[in-house]
């Protein structure tokens, strides 16, 4: 399987405070999204990053790719309330560029 | 937000019943997707499609049968329901997964007892 694999499974933090979350894949990837999903609802899509590039930002989002060691990171700076969520890494293969493979995810809590 | 309806929202149902889930997307988008979201195992893929008729398998697929006969409908069904089915369910649609991304729908609570 190439299922991503989120680091931490949960964190929490101060308002104000810069929150990483990060992804780890097994296998070649075309490109690795990161979704956010709010307590029973289903997931919004973040920020798409594709293997040839090695930083996107959006935002207050910034998240990084290293291929190399079948990594990423997702960096949300000056953390609000309102970013309390889960978050979630999906992989599209580079072979079977068909599926998305979601990791099982980081319970992001940031306390007023 | 993307078009995706998904229905029913909630559904309870005994042991052994069939049953099928709905999803309908008004962004005629050529793929769609079941998921099963449980906790500590994040989402994992059932079946998917990529097209009228065009179906395959994903992780999870034992028990799970789709069908697509238009673009708009994904059906998910299960022939002969077990507790270990009880799940939410997500239906997502894609453009293209080489550059777009998953737009998911709202999801349903499957309860199976």
């Amino acid at each position: 399987s190439q299922q991503g694999e989120e680091d931490p499974q949960a964190l929490s933090i101060q308002e104000g405070e810069n929150a990483t979350m990060n992804c780890s894949y097994k296998t070649s990837i075309n490109n690795l999204q990161w979704y956010r999903q709010n307590s029973g609802r289903g997931l919004v899509h973040l920020i798409l990053i594709r293997s040839n590039e090695r930083e996107k930002h959006s935002g207050r989002l910034r998240v990084t790719l290293d291929t190399s060691k079948k990594s990423s990171s997702l960096l949300i700076t000056a953390s609000r309330a309102a970013d309390t969520a889960s978050y979630f890494c999906a992989t599209v293969g580079r072979d079977n560029f068909n599926k998305f493979y979601f990791g099982s995810g980081t319970k992001l809590n940031v306390k007023p | 937000d993307a078009g995706i309806t998904q229905s029913p929202r909630h559904k309870v149902t005994e042991t052994g019943t069939p049953v099928t889930l709905r999803c309908h997307q008004t962004e005629n988008h050529r793929y769609m997707y079941w998921y099963r979201q449980d906790p500590g195992h994040g989402l994992r893929l059932i079946h998917y499609s990529y097209g009228v008729k065009d179906t395959d398998k994903g992780e999870v697929s034992d028990g799970y049968s789709v069908s697509r006969s238009k673009t708009e409908d994904f059906l998910l069904t299960l022939e002969s329901a077990t507790s270990s089915q009880t799940s939410v369910y997500f239906c997502a649609i894609s453009e293209s997964p080489e550059g777009s991304p998953l737009h998911f729908g709202n999801g349903t609570r499957l309860t199976v007892t």
